[in-house]
């Protein structure tokens, strides 16, 4: 079983929706969860940082982390044709520096 | 916020050379750099921990006189993939923890990648 699991998709939605990306995980121990989006032939992108559980908003986005559930989430409202990009959620323990990637999710919003 | 350049973008090598890739945070200073490989529609996979002034610490199943890893400076690491193979040809991606609170030091700043390099062995 992996660490952490993503669902690959490919996801595909019309502008202007509400996307939803998710990742589950086994290890308790991780505490700092992040969101990265990475364009094609380009460097994964910090998109959102949070530590341990709740909420943390940034203009469209969304993060979501759910520890009592292993469960972490992405929203971007509004979604526009420049999100089309696949999207990995990485995490990693308290006192280690090693993040743990889940497979990234390839999104495609249409115009 | 944190950057991190790596160079070059692009490289086309014939089997037998030597190529190196450079890592720079332009920002900030970065103890610890990591180099990972990602082949295409797959997710990152931690090839090595660069440290500044000390060897670097490679993961399981890397060969470490294969990719050799040079961390001079707190801004520089290099990842040299000696007598390429085609095998060899992957996106290596570099990235150095920084620009958190706490500054480039602290223990729990985020990860910032650098663009990749596309290498092709021929």
């Amino acid at each position: 079983q992996k660490e952490v699991e993503q669902d690959p998709g490919p996801l595909s939605v019309p502008e202007g929706a509400i996307v939803s990306l998710n990742c589950t995980y086994s290890n308790s121990a991780f505490q700092y969860f992040m969101w990265y989006r990475q364009y094609s032939r380009k460097g994964p992108e910090l998109l959102m940082y949070t530590y341990s559980s709740g909420n943390k908003e940034d203009g469209r986005f969304t993060a979501q982390v759910d520890k009592s559930s292993k469960y972490i989430s992405l929203f971007i409202r509004d979604s526009q044709p420049s999100d089309s990009a696949t999207y990995l959620c990485a995490m990693r323990e308290t006192s280690g520096s090693r993040l743990t990637f889940g497979e990234g999710t390839q999104l495609t919003v249409n115009p | 916020g944190a950057v991190v350049s790596q160079h070059p973008s692009r490289v086309i090598c014939k089997s037998g050379t030597s190529v190196k890739i450079e890592c720079r945070s332009l920002d900030f200073q970065a103890t610890t750099m990591f180099w990972y490989r990602q082949f295409p529609k797959q997710s990152l996979m931690l090839m090595a921990t660069s440290n500044e002034g000390s060897k670097a610490t490679y993961e399981q199943g890397v060969e470490k006189d294969k990719f050799l890893i040079n961390h001079a400076s707190l801004t520089l690491s290099t990842l040299t993939v000696t007598s390429a193979h085609p095998e060899d040809s992957s996106f290596y991606i570099c990235s150095a923890r920084g620009g958190g609170k706490g500054g480039s030091r602290s223990y729990n700043s985020p990860l910032h990648f650098g663009n990749g390099t596309r290498l092709t062995v021929t």
